[in-house]
């Protein structure tokens, strides 16, 4: 099984606060990876994809990093709202034999805004 | 839109029954998931198709198998459902590109007793 780390755990923020959060990866193989928004009581919904080292993406007040030598990514939030509470999961994928790939989830980082 | 629907969104079972689990995707993905979620343990995924009839397992495939007979149909199903399978299960969709980003049905809570 693949290890992907998510550190911090949880975390709280005041509303206004800029925060970021990490996932580490193995950075053998590398081909993907993927960060998620988890609101309560919804479905997963897809945030950014990012293959390449040095790829940055964003998405009006959220934007992400990507270091495949190093195996990790950042996720930045500026000025939290508290829209912005969920669990962000990223996810991995490596090359796995041939055609295959093997997926894995982090276990997520719970975000909560306080306003 | 990409809708991916699953067939219940609470269920409650005893010990020993058969459980199935349905998933149904309306855009005709290559691939198809099916993740348990816990707290503290994150999604971890049980079994995946690439296409039909294909099916590969995932980190957890003990006590499940899985049946891709539709393109858009993917099930889950627990031979023997036992207390420790008690879970949030979620279905998701994705085309076969291997950056492509998967999309995810609402959920199943399901108790087992």
């Amino acid at each position: 099984i693949l290890n992907v780390e998510q550190s911090p755990q949880s975390l709280h923020v005041q509303e206004g606060d800029s925060t970021n959060f990490t996932c580490s990866f193995p950075s053998s193989n590398f081909y993907a990876l993927h960060w998620y928004r988890w609101e309560t009581a919804k479905s997963p919904e897809a945030l950014f994809v990012m293959t390449l080292n040095g790829d940055e993406k964003k998405k009006g007040r959220i934007s992400a990093t990507l270091n495949t030598k190093e195996g990790y990514s950042y996720l930045y939030i500026k000025g939290s709202q508290p829209e912005d509470s969920a669990t962000y999961l990223c996810l991995g994928g490596w090359v796995s034999g041939g055609s295959n790939y093997k997926l894995t989830f982090g276990k997520g980082t719970l975000l909560t805004v306080n306003p | 839109d990409v809708k991916v629907t699953q067939s219940s969104r609470y269920l409650v079972k005893r010990t020993g029954e058969k459980v199935f689990l349905e998933c149904v995707q309306d855009m005709d993905h290559e691939n198809m998931f099916w993740y348990r979620q816990d707290p503290g343990l994150g999604l971890r995924l049980i079994y995946f198709s690439y296409d039909v009839k294909m099916k590969e397992k995932g980190d957890i495939p003990e006590g499940y198998s899985v049946s891709r007979e539709k393109k858009e149909r993917f099930s889950l199903i627990l031979e023997s459902a036992s207390t420790n399978q008690t879970s949030m299960y979620l279905c998701a969709s994705s085309d076969r590109g291997t950056t492509d980003t998967q999309y995810f049905g609402p959920g199943t809570r399901l108790t087992v007793l």
